[in-house]
């Protein structure tokens, strides 16, 4: 079962340098990803996304990277802002567009100056 | 930018009593889904609904719960007889043809 008042882990970095935020997701046969922010009291933001057919995509400062192998997800962040400062969740999906989307645990990220 | 939208922010509400939940999800999109958020916890997906009806639910979205799109731009969440563990934020989210879910920015539901 699930724990109640998951304590979420934080990463710190300081402003400009670049971060790594990592997901683990459970099922192989999800088959697209997407990478929210979300920002105290306000809903998830699309960020970027990825189909399980490639390994890469890159947006505008932020990678996404997808090791199917290990089942595992990262956003990169680069050049990181004050304004990225929030928490970011993983979320997978099956079965096309209008199934549901699995969230992940999420990460806080801090940016300090 | 088109968005989802949702009312009220904030709503508080004594247990026993029904609530419902508004979204106006964004107009040319076809599948709208209600998620819902315990505070400091993972978002939790509760109902999935496309062409008037519902296609998927959790095991949390139990009997008290109730969703509709009563006039082809209002997409709502009721919940019957609120009790203490439904308190969290409530999401709805919609998406077009892409598989690209957009949210809006949730209704804080407290219980007292």
């Amino acid at each position: 079962g699930e724990s109640v008042g998951l304590h979420l882990p934080t990463l710190s970095v300081q402003e400009g340098d670049n971060s790594i935020i990592n997901c683990a997701y459970s099922n192989s046969a999800s088959d697209y990803f997407i990478w929210y922010k979300q920002e105290s009291g306000k809903g998830p933001q699309f960020i970027i996304d990825i189909r399980s057919n490639m390994d890469k995509r890159q947006g505008q400062r932020v990678t996404v990277l997808l090791n199917k192998t290990v089942k595992h997800l990262s956003l990169q962040i680069a050049a990181t802002q004050p304004g990225d400062s929030a928490v970011y969740f993983c979320a997978e999906n099956i079965g096309g567009t209008a199934s549901k989307l699995t969230f992940g645990t999420g990460t806080r990220l801090q940016v300090t100056l | 930018e088109p968005e989802v939208t949702q009312t009220p922010s904030h709503q508080v509400t004594q247990m026993g009593q029904e609530v419902i939940l508004r979204c106006v999800p964004i107009s040319n999109h076809l599948y709208f889904y209600w998620y819902r958020q315990i505070l400091g916890q993972k978002v939790e997906f509760l109902v999935s609904f496309y062409n008037n009806e519902i296609s998927e639910k959790s095991e949390i979205f139990d009997d008290q719960f109730s969703v509709e799109r009563p006039d082809g731009s209002n997409f709502t969440l009721k919940i019957r007889s609120t009790k203490l563990e439904d308190s969290a934020m409530y999401f709805c989210a919609s998406r077009g043809i892409s598989e690209n879910a957009f949210f809006g920015q949730g209704t804080r539901l407290t219980v007292v």
